[in-house]
């Protein structure tokens, strides 16, 4: 199992740009999290998906940005025509159902950087 | 609202040193209690957790008692090690949520 796969890894982007982050989860796993990491921050929640679904939205902001967990294929977390403080690490962790008691597994990481 | 407060760092030891990384929390209710560590390039992982109050989390030689009276869940180690070099991350989840509320980070550099 190779655990939940985040990519790229690093992804630089001019401002005005658009940034596609990706996360497949572990397999059997139907819940995905999105978490931001601004620096020197701990991380924040930004979007609870299940596949099709968006349960909660509300850690993310409401322009140029949009996530998507479709029936096939990872998930994505979309940011249109990025600035300087989209710069942040960008997390995703899978689990089997809903609620801290399952357990996440966490991806490695997107760094987004912002030129 | 929730929040977690731990430690700011670097924290730097020597080999075999006594560890402990402070974190306390502010919660309404019956928060579950988290330690993550990340490990250079890799994703965050799992080290503790307790689910209720005079609980201990423990995983390798790493253990933390979550204390509701002084609302805190201090990471503690008897003796570290070089590998144990990493970012540790304290956490909590609200009653019934899936959300994490994250601390900061510390970061731990262990000399040899």
């Amino acid at each position: 199992n190779a655990g939940v796969m985040q990519n790229p890894r690093h992804l630089v982007r001019r401002r005005g740009q658009e940034a596609r982050l990706r996360c497949s989860p572990m397999k059997g796993h139907s819940h995905v999290y999105w978490y931001r990491q601004l620096p020197e921050e701990g991380l924040k929640f930004m979007v609870y998906l299940q596949k099709e679904n968006i349960i909660d939205e509300s850690g993310m902001p409401k322009e140029r940005f949009s996530a998507e967990f479709p029936k096939e294929g990872p998930s994505i977390l979309r940011i249109q025509q990025v600035v300087r403080g989209d710069s942040a690490a960008y997390f995703c962790a899978s689990s089997p159902g809903t609620g801290t008691e399952y357990g996440y597994t966490f991806g490695s990481g997107t760094r987004l950087t912002v030129v | 609202g929730d929040s977690v407060t731990q430690m700011e760092g670097p924290v730097t030891l020597s080999e075999e040193a006594f560890l402990t990384i402070n974190c306390t929390y502010t919660a309404t209710g019956y928060p579950s209690l988290f330690w993550y560590v990340q490990y250079p390039g890799e994703g965050l992982q799992l080290l503790l957790k307790a689910t209720k109050a005079d609980d201990k989390g423990s995983n390798k030689g790493f253990e933390a008692t979550y204390r509701k009276e002084t609302t805190s869940f201090h990471l503690e180690k008897g003796s570290v090690q070089v590998s144990d070099s990493a970012v540790y991350f304290c956490a909590l989840s609200p009653d019934s949520n899936y959300q994490l509320i994250w601390g900061a980070g510390t970061k731990l550099i262990i000399k040899p």
